[in-house]
């Protein structure tokens, strides 16, 4: 089955740094989306992503994320300056169409942030 | 807020016996849709039922929706310790054109051998 890739699996980062997340989502998957898990609880929806364009966007995220499909393949998220609370799991997803379509999740990556 | 709420948060079972986990929602939905997350990887998508069923089977998994109460139960039968992982509902929120979908906060199910 096609997968979403993420990479890196693990991000270090001194706080006040810039971090960019990496997704590669499933070929013919049209809307891509990030959300954040922090320490094994609730997983919480980000931002959507579709036609090159931010479709929503939570309140989580602020003016400190930005998203970015910079070619037909990859998906990243960039934090410009990372705060010790953002150090959560970061997981990218994507799907074909809009409705009652399951989402496909890459297996994230742990953000710590020191 | 139309975020799900899972019940139990956390249960424990013995190999072989059925486990059932319960959510709820706030607000009118198109479909609600159940995830399995094992420790440290991602979501994975189990089953989908929408808003005009009121139940749905695949394999050990069956699913029920009452929208009436808006609530969801699934149930998996003879449960094995590969089962052990934490278990999502997601809601779309009900609205045309909706993209994302909202999950709740999870039940951690062990199954114990």
């Amino acid at each position: 089955e096609p997968e979403v890739t993420q990479t890196p699996s693990h991000q270090v980062t001194q706080m006040g740094q810039e971090v960019i997340l990496r997704c590669v989502p499933i070929s013919n998957h049209l809307y891509f989306y990030w959300y954040r898990q922090i320490l094994g609880q609730k997983v919480e929806f980000l931002v959507s992503f579709y036609n090159n364009e931010i479709s929503e966007k939570s309140e989580i995220f602020d003016d400190q994320f930005s998203v970015e499909r910079p070619d037909g393949s990859n998906f990243t998220l960039k934090i410009r300056s990372t705060k010790l609370e953002d150090s959560a799991m970061y997981f990218c997803a994507s799907r074909f169409g809009a409705e009652g379509e399951k989402l496909f999740f890459g297996s994230g990556t742990q953000l710590s942030v020191l | 807020s139309q975020q799900g709420e899972e019940d139990p948060q956390a249960l424990s079972i013995q190999e072989g016996e059925n486990a059932t986990m319960n959510c709820s929602y706030k607000t009118s939905i198109n479909n609600l849709q159940w995830y399995r997350q094992n420790s440290g990887r991602g979501l994975v998508h189990l089953i989908l039922i929408r808003s005009n069923e009121r139940e749905k089977h695949s394999g050990r998994l069956r699913v029920t929706l009452d929208t009436s109460k808006k609530s969801s139960s699934l149930l998996i039968t003879a449960s094995r310790a590969a089962d052990t992982a934490s278990y999502f509902c997601a809601t779309d929120g009900g609205i045309q054109g909706a993209q994302k979908l909202v999950f709740g906060q999870g039940t951690r199910l062990t199954i114990n051998p």
